[in-house]
């Protein structure tokens, strides 16, 4: 059975850093692209960025280039999604997906909740 | 980039067929087959109801199906039960960054 458990909530005050994680088990981590996914409160979906863990090509959602860095450790199938100084805006519940290829992903992590508060 | 567009919400009464719209551009919806649709409970992760414009996936019951004329995308709801109540949301990969973007959703509410 393929899972994603992703590591649980998070409170940060602005300009912390953080690091979420996602780790898959069931199927082959090295063929499958893991993406990043951020929902806002009350808010949809909108994609964040991508990595194909085999060889670590990443790509990212223009709006999110720069503010955070995904990558994927595939000696313990593991993806990350890392701030380096957060803001009141990055709170929301970020989930990781499985992607065969680089649109379409199949399974979800259940979502890891951020809250950045002062 | 912009997210596809959707009706904010939708709704129907038991049994009854609803539709709900995706539209796009060449860029996105028009020019590719990669368009899929979720499915989201309050409190819960998406889940992969239709994907390439019309597959199912093993395990999605048949009540849902997808389609795709020009840039607009559909997927329609047969048979309305209860549990069909939730969000939805279409996707689809786009040529501007080479990643997927997804709608803004639709609310569907079963009278």
């Amino acid at each position: 059975e393929v899972q994603l458990v992703q590591s649980g909530a998070e409170v940060k005050k602005p300009g912390e850093s953080l690091k979420i994680s996602c780790k898959a088990s069931g199927y082959s981590f090295t063929d499958y692209w893991i993406g990043w996914v951020r929902q806002m409160p009350g808010k949809g979906l909108e994609w964040m960025g991508i990595i194909y863990v085999h060889d670590s090509d990443t790509r990212y959602n223009p709006s999110f280039q720069g503010q955070v860095n995904i990558s994927a450790d595939k000696s313990i199938n593991t993806a990350y999604l890392q701030w380096s100084s957060l803001r009141a805006s990055d709170t929301a519940m970020y989930y990781c997906a499985r992607s065969p290829t680089v649109t379409t992903p199949d399974s979800w992590g259940q979502g890891t909740q951020v809250i950045v508060a002062s | 980039q912009s997210a596809l567009t959707q009706p904010a919400s939708v709704s129907g009464s038991p049994g009854q067929s609803i539709t709900i719209s995706c539209t796009g551009t060449r860029s996105d919806v028009g020019g590719y087959k990669y368009v899929s649709w979720y499915q989201q409970h309050p409190g819960k992760a998406p889940k992969l109801l239709i994907y390439d414009v019309s597959n199912r996936p093993s395990g999605v019951s048949n009540r849902f199906s997808g389609s795709k004329s020009g840039n607009t995308a559909s997927l329609t709801i047969s048979g309305l039960q209860a549990e069909d109540e939730a969000d939805y949301y279409c996707s689809s990969y786009t040529a501007i960054s080479a990643l997927e973007v997804f709608g803004g959703g639709t609310k569907v509410t079963v009278l």
